[in-house]
């Protein structure tokens, strides 16, 4: 298995401009998380899908951040406007969650993000 | 709801020496815990993680961790570092997401 895919690897671009970041999941995992890691903040988990529907987006950090996931394979991070502050590595996770057991999550390699 | 600390926030250590990182835990129960390491530029990977049953859990790389319930506290060893392992450390608790520490920063000097 290739594992967690995210694309771009990096991202340069202007405040106010869109920005979308993409995550293909490991096959077969129902779990998909979107992190960001920043200096300041560490890591910080912006939303949690299972079974392609959203259950916690409570750290998506306001209106401007939205996230989908309209397949088992493909999820989408988007930002409208972007802003500078929004700069920071973006990953991508998925695991299989089954009953009560806690599975690891496997990681992408992240999206660099930098908005001048 | 549970969390995880990590009270050091850099360590360095020569190579050739051993490395131990701290975790402390906060749950009433026993809890599940993972310890992931992220190398440069990288993703994170996971190192070990502990369920239940034997309290010193083996993981890759040469890490291992003891759990101990007594100082709710999951640390990480190695006996003898190499250059390859300077890196930040992460402990981690799930719920049905992860509960992230802050991370430990690992220099290792020659």
């Amino acid at each position: 298995d290739a594992g967690v895919i995210q694309s771009p690897r990096h991202e340069v671009t202007e405040m106010g401009q869109e920005v979308t970041l993409r995550c293909k999941p490991i096959s077969g995992h129902n779990s998909l998380f979107w992190y960001r890691q920043t200096m300041m903040r560490g890591l910080e988990l912006l939303i949690y899908f299972n079974n392609n529907v959203p259950i916690d987006d409570s750290g998506m950090p306001e209106d401007r951040f939205s996230a989908k996931m309209p397949n088992a394979s493909f999820s989408t991070l988007k930002i409208q406007p972007s802003e500078p502050r929004d700069s920071a590595v973006y990953f991508c996770a998925s695991t299989d969650v089954s009953g009560e057991s806690y599975n690891e999550q496997f990681f992408g390699p992240g999206t660099r993000l930098t908005v001048l | 709801a549970q969390s995880v600390t990590q009270p050091d926030i850099h360590i360095t250590v020569s190579e050739g020496a051993s490395l131990e990182l701290r975790c402390n835990y906060s749950y009433g129960a026993t809890p599940y815990l993972f310890w992931y390491v992220q190398s440069p530029g990288q993703g994170l990977q996971l190192l070990l993680k502990y369920f239940s049953g034997d309290t010193l859990v083996q993981g890759i790389k040469g890490f291992e961790a003891e759990f101990k319930r007594s100082q709710s506290s999951f640390n990480l060893r190695k006996p003898s570092v190499h250059w390859s392992d300077a890196a930040e450390y992460f402990c981690a608790v799930p719920d049905y997401k992860l509960s992230f520490g802050a991370g430990t920063t690992v220099t290792v000097r020659a």
